[in-house]
């Protein structure tokens, strides 16, 4: 397609379980980040996939939170353990860079997740 | 990690008039963007724009990152410009981590 795609748009679990939430970004684009919007709040960071290099987890706010990214292209966001505090809307980003942290477009954002834990 | 500060946080305008959204950060950068949420939810990328000054129909950017701060300009401003504009920041080196501010939440009543 030619946006970010996130699937599943909603997503309801009850407390305790296991999520896994997907991202397709922009074909070509080398960099993908993972935001976390609670309801009437700004955009908290949880990670960046740039290339191959390791990726950046310093957002991540627990260790019941992890992501991967399977060739260099989707990404799927694992919450473990869910609690009521993880609702909020996921965002997925990708962007292009080139050479060292050089970023030649700007960010696109899929329509995101929204995840209610009851 | 850098600081973003938005300012101001609400706005509301009647339709026709100019607004100015500013915003500063505590540290130097080489990745500026502004975005705009829709009442939707939906995120839209208005300006990458590290420095300089950039123009796009009604809207306009300035970043002067020498002072550490970026300005948003909004003309004649219509109901549809309604939502929530965010500035993001990122610092420099292969750090591609974008740090967003709190966002200006603008209403123009008609």
């Amino acid at each position: 397609g030619a946006g970010v795609s996130q699937s599943p748009s909603n997503k309801v679990t009850e407390k305790g379980k296991d999520v896994e939430l997907r991202c397709d970004p922009i074909s070509g684009h080398t960099a993908l980040y993972w935001y976390r919007q609670s309801l009437g709040q700004g955009l908290e960071f949880l990670i960046y996939f740039q290339g191959n290099s390791a990726p950046d987890k310093s957002g991540l706010p627990s260790d019941r939170f992890s992501a991967e990214r399977t060739g260099g292209s989707v990404s799927t966001l694992t919450i473990q353990r869910t609690q009521q505090e993880d609702s909020a809307v996921y965002l997925c980003a990708s962007s292009l860079f080139v050479g060292f942290g050089v970023q030649v477009s700007p960010l696109h954002f899929g329509n995101g997740t929204r995840l209610t834990v009851t | 990690g850098i600081q973003v500060e938005q300012s101001p946080p609400d706005l509301i305008l009647q339709e026709g008039a100019n607004s100015t959204l500013r915003c500063n950060f505590s540290d130097s950068v080489n990745n500026l963007q502004w975005f705009h949420q829709n009442p939707w939810g939906q995120l839209i990328n208005l300006f990458y724009i590290p420095s300089g000054t950039k123009q796009n129909g009604r809207l306009s950017a300035t970043t002067v990152a020498t002072e550490r701060y970026s300005l948003l300009y909004i003309s004649s401003s219509q109901t549809t410009d309604s939502g929530v504009y965010f500035c993001a920041v990122g610092g420099g080196g292969s750090q591609g981590n974008l740090i967003f501010g709190k966002g200006t939440k603008l209403s123009v009543k008609p």
